[in-house]
């Protein structure tokens, strides 16, 4: 069966400093990946997503990049993290086609 | 792109009570609708989908319409339970890849 690994679930980081979250998927091959941000009141905002190895589409301009290195690996990265940086994260996978998405269990940061 | 709006976004109803939560989308070519639910502290999870050739989909207790016409699509949840409460999300697919989710509901069952 298919799993999803987000890592890690909380992280403090001070303004500044770099960051970088990971997410793999088990289970599956040429995974639809994705990066998303949840911030109270705003609902699910799609921040990154890769269809393929080295390729990444970002959807909003922000502080962050994305890069997927593995069929299986996503990364979130920033190296200068912002106040407004803080939030819910969450990396999710599914297939091609209209199927269901799954979401890792997200990873909560603080920038302070 | 697309953009898909959600209301209300706080909805509290009375045990037993149904509930409905609805969802506009701007992209006419939008064809999949799904709706998941994110349950305190959890990673939200696909609870129902339609696809846009079907007008409404039923599973137990909950079920959804989809209006193409007039680009918006519904929630109804009836004989609400307690663990019916979470925050719920629709969204919307105009290709294979890439969804558009709504801001979401938070829904309180009150016993």
């Amino acid at each position: 069966s298919q799993t999803i690994h987000q890592w890690p679930a909380t992280l403090v980081q001070p303004v500044g400093s770099p960051l970088s979250l990971e997410c793999t998927v088990e289970g599956t091959s040429n995974p639809n990946l994705y990066w998303y941000r949840q911030a109270a009141g705003r609902g699910l905002q799609l921040l990154f997503y890769s269809v393929g190895i080295g390729q990444i589409s970002s959807e909003v301009p922000q502080n962050l990049s994305a890069s997927r290195p593995q069929d299986r690996q996503f990364i979130l990265s920033s190296k200068k993290l912002l106040l407004s940086d803080s939030g819910f994260y969450l990396c999710a996978w599914k297939v091609g086609g209209n199927t269901e998405a799954f979401f890792g269990q997200g990873t909560r940061l603080t920038v302070v | 792109g697309e953009n898909v709006e959600q209301h209300p976004s706080t909805l509290s109803v009375q045990e037993g009570d149904s509930a409905v939560i609805k969802c506009t989308y701007s992209d006419s070519a939008s064809n999949y609708f799904p709706w998941y639910k994110q349950e305190l502290g959890k990673r939200p999870q696909l609870i129902i989908d339609i696809r846009s050739n079907v007008g409404e989909k039923k599973d137990q207790r909950i079920a959804v319409t989809l209006n193409k016409t007039a680009k918006h699509f519904s929630l109804h949840i009836t004989e609400t339970q307690p663990e019916d409460s979470a925050v719920y999300f629709c969204a919307a697919s105009i290709n294979d890849y890439k969804l558009s989710f709504g801001a979401g509901t938070t829904v309180t069952v009150r016993a």
